[in-house]
């Protein structure tokens, strides 16, 4: 079955950087888009931005540009999304979701909390 | 960006109740709008696409209706599983952007 496992929790410390990974299994990598959505505690749901990754290609929310970066490696079927310049506010849950076409996201990873700290 | 305004924010119904939440975007999205299910400590579950179409697998007692900026989502029939936080999803303009969660509890 298709899945999406995801790294596991960091903490890290103000300005510093955070990369989370997200593993695919179960389907043919290149062909569906990852998409990364994160969710601060007890708050809604945040879209960061999607990856293609048959040829790399990005589209990141305003919000994010220029912190967020998304990657992947094709030869292990898994995404990355590497977030710089952290700030408390960073901190939340982290999820990574295959788009079956038109933005339908699914299934989603386990999430991958990140917590920002001094 | 499209802002997605939805609900209650939060409702308590009993087992076999209906349950109705709402989710109204700021422009018309057409039926471009997804709805998910999210328990506690879990990730969202994809349940409806389009505004009516529900994903394979999920329970008929869900639904969904509507077009341009207002739309519903139904729980015919309300069961102990349900319990969760609902979220809709419009992509008819990136950003991507969620409605911002109806929490529904068992009285």
């Amino acid at each position: 079955q298709v899945q999406l496992v995801q790294s596991g929790a960091e903490v890290k410390k103000p300005g510093a950087s955070v990369k989370v990974s997200c593993k695919t299994s179960g389907y043919t990598f290149t062909i569906y888009d990852i998409n990364w959505v994160r969710q601060a505690t007890g708050q809604g749901l945040e879209w960061m931005g999607r990856m293609n990754p048959n040829n790399g290609d990005t589209a990141y929310a305003q919000k994010f540009q220029g912190r967020v970066t998304m990657t992947r490696n094709t030869s292990i079927s898994t995404a990355y999304m590497e977030l710089s310049s952290l700030r408390s506010e960073d901190t939340a849950v982290y999820y990574c979701a295959r788009d079956g076409s038109y933005y339908r996201f699914d299934p989603w990873g386990q999430g991958t909390l990140v917590t920002v700290s001094s | 960006d499209i802002q997605m305004t939805q609900s209650p924010s939060s409702l308590s119904a009993s087992v076999g109740d209906r349950v109705t939440i709402t989710c109204q975007a700021s422009q018309d999205i057409s039926n471009y709008l997804n709805w998910y299910q999210q328990k506690p400590g879990k990730a969202p579950k994809f349940l409806i696409y389009d505004a009516s179409n529900l994903q394979t697998g999920v329970p008929s007692r869900f639904s969904g209706s509507g077009s341009g900026t207002d739309f519903t989502f139904t729980i015919s029939s309300l069961q102990p599983e349900d319990i969760a936080t609902y979220y809709c999803q419009q992509y008819f303009n990136l950003p991507v952007t969620f409605g911002g969660g109806t929490k529904v509890e068992m009285k």
